[in-house]
C-alpha cells in the first residue's frame, strides 16, 4: 500500500531555506508512470502546485515560484525533495507531497495521492 | 492560464443530494479536471477525475454516492445520500496541457 510521509523542520527563520523531504513506500519511484510533487496550503487558504519531478530528475514549477524553488529526486532512498528560498511570513502552510499519473507522452494527470502534509511554520 | 471557480460555501441536509460546481476560465471545455475532498484537519483526498468527453474514474474507495458530470466547462460533483463524514472542503484541479497544475479555490461543505 503506497504511502507518502513528508520530513523536515516544523519551524524556519525568515530569510533561510526551507527544505522537506517525502519518503515513499509500498512503492518505486523509478516508474515512468508517475510525477512526484509538493502542493502547500497556507492556513485558512486553498491548495497551490509548486513543483513536480519525474525519476529521471526533470521538474516543473509553478511559474510564480519557479526562482525560489527546487524539487529534487533521490531514487536510491525512494524519496524526493522540497527547496524553498529566501522564506518569508507568507511561506507558512501545511506542505504536502503527492503523486501525479504521468502518460507515456510526458503529460501529466491527475493528482491521484497525497501525503498527511507537514506543517511549517516561518517565524524568528 | 486557466482559473477554476468554485462557490465559497454550501449546505445540504442529512440524507439528501448536492452539487458542486467547478466552473473553468476562458470556456476551458476541453480539459479534465479532478475533485479532491479535504475533511477537517486532514490532508486532502482525492476523489475522480472528469475529462472533457464527461467520462469519469473514481479512485480507489470512493463510495457510489459521489458522482460527477460535466456541461462544456461547467464540471460538477454530486454526493448523493449525504453522511456526516462528507461535510468537508472540496477543491477542483486541472493541469491543462501538463505543465502548470491549478486547483480551485474550495467549496466548504456544511451537512445539516
Amino acid at each position: 500500500q503506497l504511502q507518502l510521509q513528508e520530513s523536515g523542520p516544523g519551524l524556519v527563520k525568515p530569510a533561510e531555506t526551507l527544505s522537506l523531504i517525502c519518503s515513499v513506500s509500498g512503492g518505486s519511484i523509478r516508474t515512468s508512470d508517475f510525477y512526484w510533487g509538493w502542493v502547500r496550503q497556507s492556513p485558512g487558504k486553498g491548495l497551490e502546485w509548486l513543483g513536480t519531478v519525474f525519476y529521471n530528475g526533470a521538474t516543473q514549477y509553478n511559474p510564480s515560484l519557479k526562482s525560489r524553488v527546487t524539487v529534487s529526486v533521490d531514487t536510491s532512498k525512494n524519496q524526493f525533495s522540497l527547496r524553498l528560498t529566501s522564506v518569508t511570513a507568507d511561506d507558512t502552510a501545511v506542505y504536502y507531497c503527492a503523486r501525479e499519473v504521468r502518460y507515456n507522452t510526458g503529460v501529466a494527470d491527475a493528482t491521484g495521492f497525497w501525503g498527511q502534509g507537514i506543517l511549517v511554520t516561518v517565524s524568528s | 492560464q486557466v482559473v477554476l471557480t468554485q462557490s465559497p460555501s454550501a449546505s445540504a441536509s442529512l440524507g439528501a443530494s448536492v452539487k458542486l460546481t467547478c466552473t473553468l476560465s476562458n470556456g476551458q471545455s476541453n480539459y479534465a479536471i479532478a475533485w479532491h475532498q479535504q475533511q477537517p484537519g486532514k490532508g486532502p483526498r482525492y476523489l475522480m477525475k472528469i475529462n472533457s468527453d464527461g467520462s469519469q474514474s473514481k479512485g480507489g474507495g470512493i463510495p457510489d454516492r459521489f458522482s460527477g458530470s460535466r456541461s462544456g466547462a461547467e464540471c460538477y460533483l454530486i454526493i448523493a445520500r449525504l453522511q456526516p463524514e462528507d461535510e468537508a472542503d472540496y477543491y477542483c484541479q486541472t493541469w491543462g496541457t501538463g505543465s502548470h497544475r491549478m486547483f480551485g479555490g474550495g467549496t466548504r461543505l456544511a451537512v445539516l
